[in-house]
């Protein structure tokens, strides 16, 4: 399995407050990216990121930001915290090529 | 705009039957990936199969095969013998042709599947 880790798994915050996650690999891959998984929706790409302090917007970035100063570490973090926030976040990772992607065990926030 | 289709929410298989989860994808580059993905009831995300547009043959990993008909735009999974832990809800998604070499993913909103004894 590919060393991907979450932190933390699960979280309860409050409307208004400022939120990070944290994604870190061992793997040394180069892509890292952060989804989103909503009931009738799928996965929906946040942001992501092809290199160190090299990051990009996804299909649903309203209100999320990213950062990744060291190979292993990529940070979502939601500035001021809404209800449409609750949901459950995936960080993956990937090399360049086919486009696999390993994804971590996930973080289940909610947004009271 | 690129897009993954997965048009059943649910499905019933009874055990050891084989069954098919379909998937339709709209692209207008030639140059694409697919993948299954398998999310059991304890949430990970786990990689079953994969298939390049250019790939000659049906992609297979053990009990999965991928049905892929290029002209009718499908890539269909096939699950042959199924087990028990099969039951999960499993995801379809498309490597964004658009997305240069970031391999970003398309998903579509997946087809929860139950095993019946």
């Amino acid at each position: 399995d590919a060393g991907i880790t979450q932190s933390p798994r699960h979280k309860v915050t409050e409307t208004g407050t400022p939120v990070t996650l944290r994604c870190h690999q061992t793997e040394n891959h180069r892509y890292m990216y952060w989804y989103r998984q909503d009931p009738g929706h799928g996965l929906r790409l946040i942001h992501y990121s092809y290199g160190v302090k090299d990051t990009d917007k996804g299909e649903v970035s309203d209100g999320y930001s990213v950062s990744r100063s060291k190979t292993e570490d990529f940070l979502l973090t939601l500035e001021s915290a809404t209800s449409s926030q609750t949901s459950v976040y995936f960080c993956a990772i990937s090399e360049p090529g086919q486009g696999k992607q390993f994804f971590g065990p996930g973080t289940r926030l909610t947004v009271l | 705009a690129q897009k993954i289709t997965q048009t059943q929410p649910g499905m019933f298989v009874q055990e050891k039957e084989a069954v098919t989860l379909d998937c339709t994808y709209d692209t207008s580059d030639p140059s694409y990936g697919l993948f299954w993905y398998k999310q059991p009831s304890s949430g990970e995300m786990i990689f079953l199969i994969y298939q390049g547009s250019y790939d000659q043959q049906n992609a297979t990993e053990g009990r999965y095969s991928l049905n892929f008909q290029k002209a009718r735009k499908s890539a269909n999974l096939v699950i042959s013998a199924s087990q028990l832990g099969d039951s999960a809800m499993y995801f379809c998604a498309m490597r964004d042709p658009y997305g240069g070499a970031t391999n970003k993913l398309i998903f579509g909103t997946g087809t929860l599947l139950a095993v019946q004894p």
